[in-house]
């Protein structure tokens, strides 16, 4: 079975802090998503990588970066945290394998920026 | 990149009814994928449609998709406590084509 992890259940961080989710899955899956969840709004994507070092902006990249130094791994980093990045943060991979691309996804990292 | 639309928003049931969740969408796809999220976890893939399928069984699921109308249901039959969760269809194009997943439908079941 796939397995996809995500380093925190729950983490709480200051305003300003640099925070840092990390994501790891062992099936050798070349995509890897960032995505946050907040009531009422669904999943939104932050970012996405298709290969190691490779990253494409999602639909709200604006305070986060991301790193992908091996394939198995890839980072979220929120740079200076503020309030409005308290959120549930979920971490998914997928197989590039034509046009089926189930998503795996990770248990979640619920942050919050005090 | 395209987004799902769940309807309803909400749905509350006994145990041992069934449950139906609608998705619509707006543009072409080349396959459809359902997913659950039980409350404060991660998302589990469910069944995955392609475009020249019409219905779709596993287990006490069974997805439609119809690309005409651009629209797919998941049915839940003989509903279980265990099935409360939250759904939320994917429309996809393939490739690296990102899923967009919506709001979701809100599943009770009582016992």
């Amino acid at each position: 079975d796939v397995k996809v992890t995500q380093s925190s259940r729950y983490l709480v961080k200051r305003t300003g802090e640099k925070v840092f989710l990390e994501c790891v899955q062992d099936m050798d899956h070349e995509n890897m998503f960032w995505y946050r969840q907040d009531p009422g709004l669904g999943l939104r994507l932050i970012y996405f990588s298709y290969d190691v070092k490779m990253k494409e902006k999602g639909d709200i990249p604006e305070g986060y970066s991301v790193s992908r130094e091996k394939k198995e791994r890839f980072s979220l980093i929120l740079e200076s945290a503020s309030t409005n990045q308290t959120s549930m943060y979920l971490c998914a991979s997928s197989i590039s394998q034509g046009v089926e691309e189930t998503q795996y996804f990770g248990p979640g990292t619920r942050l919050l920026v005090l | 990149s395209q987004q799902g639309e769940e309807d309803p928003q909400a749905l509350s049931i006994q145990e041992g009814e069934n449950a139906t969740m609608n998705c619509s969408y707006k543009t072409s796809i080349n396959n459809l994928q359902w997913y659950r999220q039980n409350s404060g976890r991660g998302l589990v893939h469910l069944i995955l449609i392609r475009s020249n399928e019409r219905e779709k069984h596993s287990g006490r699921l069974r997805v439609t998709l119809d690309t005409s109308k651009k629209s797919s249901s998941l049915l839940i039959t003989a509903s279980r406590a265990a099935d409360t969760a939250s759904y939320f269809c994917a429309p996809s194009r393939g490739g690296y084509n990102k899923l967009i997943f919506g709001a979701g439908t809100r599943l009770a079941v009582h016992p």
